[in-house]
């Protein structure tokens, strides 16, 4: 069983362009959260989705972030007109169950480190 | 609104002492507490998860205990190698969707 993937893993853009980041959950898994880890700072909860639905949004910025977990295919984070605010790596997790429950882990993919400048 | 600290922020060790990584949360009413393993430029590894309902977990040289009552939770690594060099980071989660909130990581390096 495949674990959490995420593409690409390093991703340049320059000031104003679009990113998209690419989560695929393990299998199974139907439940998504995204989280960003600024320099030298730990990691930030950013949104949590399940298929077709955004659940949790409260730790996106409310300009320029979206983020969407569609019936088929992975869930994309996408930052539009990208500032060099936004160099981080970004990490998806998935779920198998709402961890709230706390009985179920969350499973961290690798990341994407997305460098603006 | 949680707030987890960690203790402390580096901590250098020569091989075969025992680590001693605190973590401490300011809101008792937990799920789970996590703790994870990043390498520089890598993702999460989970290494441990201690329920709510618990008091400690145990993998192998690993031992985290939690004590909800006084906000605190300790990871033990016994017998350090230079292989345990990495960052941990402790994770609380504490709303029924799944928040996890993190500390800012203990950098642990473990000298030959």
């Amino acid at each position: 069983n495949a674990g959490v993937m995420q593409n690409p893993r390093h991703l340049v853009r320059r000031r104003g362009q679009e990113a998209r980041l690419r989560c695929s959950p393990m299998k199974g898994h139907s439940h998504v959260y995204w989280y960003r880890q600024l320099p030298e700072e730990g990691l930030k909860f950013m949104v949590y989705l399940q298929k077709e639905n955004i659940i949790d949004e409260s730790g996106m910025p409310k300009e320029r972030f979206s983020a969407e977990f569609p019936k088929e295919g992975p869930s994309i984070l996408r930052i539009q007109q990208v500032v060099r605010g936004d160099s981080a790596a970004y990490f998806c997790a998935s779920s198998i169950q709402r961890t709230g429950q706390g009985t179920y882990e969350q499973y961290f993919g690798p990341g994407t480190r997305l460098t603006v400048t | 609104k949680q707030e987890v600290t960690q203790i402390p922020a580096a901590l250098s060790v020569p091989e075969g002492e025992n680590l001693v990584l605190n973590c401490s949360f300011t809101d008792s009413a937990i799920y789970n507490l996590q703790w994870f393993r990043q390498d520089p430029g890598k993702g999460l590894t989970s290494l441990l998860l201690i329920q709510s309902s618990q008091r400690e977990q145990t993998s192998g040289r690993l031992n985290a205990s939690l004590d909800k009552s006084s906000g605190r939770s300790t990871l033990y690594i016994a017998a350090s190698q230079p292989g345990d060099s990495a960052t941990y980071l402790c994770a609380g989660l504490t709303d029924s969707w799944g928040k996890l909130q993190f500390g800012a990581g203990t950098q642990v390096v473990v000298t030959p």
